[in-house]
């Protein structure tokens, strides 16, 4: 099974001040497509997870342009320009290069 | 609009049996993979089992191998899982998602506890 490491696991953050996560895979992610089959998830306090990055860049549809995804093969980044309040919560990134998909520890970020 | 709705959790006595449904709506169910994903109390989301739409093949983790099974009633555009030999481990809530690129949708979630 492909293991995804996370860090850091705890990221305090003062609004209008940027914020990144990094996620490593035991494997390449990278397909022969030219796909990073990685995603990245943000579960809000009390709610379901939602998707926000998509195939390692990708923005879902409603994801504010301030939520950017980087990185190929076995690192990667997600990176908020200016974080904001609404954005506490916990994230998480997930492989969809095989199954079983497997997804980081989580890192929760929370407001200064 | 596009909805997954889960239902079925609750409470049950080890080894015995639940089973989950997702009930699906504002998309062509069949034409999608489906995932369930869980979350045990304070803890990470772990990937449960998929199926996927052409051919319903599925896959599981190897903590539920040989004792849940998932399927998919395209008629009723509705995805169970069913959990048999429950263990104090299984203890989650329990989350369905649909799968386009990536997990896009996600159910509300139905809790499952397994306690004596």
């Amino acid at each position: 099974d492909i293991v995804m490491t996370q860090s850091p696991l705890s990221l305090p953050v003062t609004p209008g001040e940027p914020a990144s996560i990094s996620c490593r895979s035991s494997q390449s992610l990278l397909y022969s497509n030219g796909f990073n089959y990685l995603d990245w998830y943000l579960q809000k306090p009390g709610q379901s997870p939602q998707l926000l990055i998509f195939l390692g860049s990708n923005r879902a549809s409603g994801v504010p342009d301030r939520f950017s995804g980087s990185g190929s093969g076995t690192d990667f980044t997600l990176t908020i320009s200016r974080v904001e309040a609404d954005d506490v919560g916990v994230y998480y990134c997930m492989q969809a290069q095989q199954t079983p998909r497997t997804f980081g520890q989580g890192t929760k970020l929370e407001i200064k | 609009q596009v909805q997954l709705v889960e239902s079925g959790g609750g409470g049950v006595q080890p080894g015995r049996s639940l089973r989950l449904s997702c009930a699906a709506s504002g998309f062509t169910f069949s034409s999608f993979g489906m995932h369930w994903v869980r979350q045990a109390p304070g803890k990470g989301l772990e990937w449960v089992a998929a199926i996927w739409y052409v051919g319903s093949n599925e896959y599981y983790a190897d903590s539920v191998k040989g004792r849940f099974t998932i399927s998919r009633d395209t008629s009723k555009n509705t995805l169970y899982l069913q959990m048999n030999s429950l263990r104090a481990e299984d203890t989650a809530v329990y989350y369905c998602a649909k799968e386009s690129d990536a997990f896009d949708i996600w159910g509300q979630g139905t809790m499952v506890t397994v306690s004596s």
